[in-house]
């Protein structure tokens, strides 16, 4: 079974741009979250969406939106970058609790550096 | 508001050496507490769930344990290969994974 996709998987931009990244989950998961990675803060939750609902979001700002797709297909949306959003941005995928379990299984990551 | 804490920071481990990684928590109701294993630009993979107090898990060389408090997972007689960051997360709502720091592990041969 192929794993969690994502692309690109690098990324570099200028502050004030924007970007968009994509995620694929594993086949059959309907939840989707998206994570950010620094060396300072660590990983750090953003959102989550389930059916094309999102359920639960973290403690970012408004800059940062996702949405998803009829296909559980997610993206990630990042308005006018700051260089404090260089990170590793990971996206992870899990059947939900309708499952029978949490488990979230992690793409290898986007590498989005602002300059 | 849901504390997790790794410890230590970082562990060196002579090859073969066996030894524990903890994790201590506080959350509002655990829905689960989990393990994974992330190399160097990599995304992390999943090891283990812990979803009560009291059980244990094994994989390997490594295992597990879950309490009211902490979870340990015990690495026994550690490879070279099993360096990694291991990442220690709970969830109160099945959503939304809140991550520790981490422990930075080394065995060297």
């Amino acid at each position: 079974k192929a794993g969690v996709t994502q692309t690109p998987r690098y990324l570099i931009k200028t502050r004030g741009q924007q970007v968009t990244l994509s995620c694929s989950p594993i086949s059959g998961h309907r939840s989707v979250s998206w994570y950010q990675q620094t060396p300072g803060q660590g990983l750090q939750f953003l959102f989550e969406y389930f059916s094309e609902t999102q359920r639960n979001k973290g403690n970012f700002p408004g800059r940062f939106s996702g949405r998803q797709f009829s296909n559980s297909r997610s993206e990630m949306n990042v308005s006018t970058l700051e260089l404090g959003d260089s990170a590793l941005y990971l996206c992870a995928s899990s059947l939900g609790w309708t499952g029978g379990s949490y488990e979230q299984y992690f793409g290898p990551g986007t590498r989005l550096t602002v300059t | 508001e849901d504390q997790v804490t790794q410890s230590p920071e970082a562990l060196r481990l002579q090859e073969g050496e066996s030894s524990s990684l903890n994790c201590s928590y506080t959350v509002s109701g655990l829905r689960g507490l989990f393990w994974y294993r992330q190399d160097p630009g990599k995304g992390p993979e999943f090891l283990f769930t812990l979803y009560s107090a009291g059980e244990e898990k094994e994989k390997e060389r490594l295992k597990a344990t879950l309490t009211k408090k902490e979870s340990f997972l015990h690495i026994t007689a550690p490879k070279p290969e099993d360096s990694a960051t291991y990442l220690c997360a709970v969830t109160p709502s099945g959503y939304a994974l809140n991550f520790g720091k981490g422990t930075s592990l080394l065995v060297t041969p």
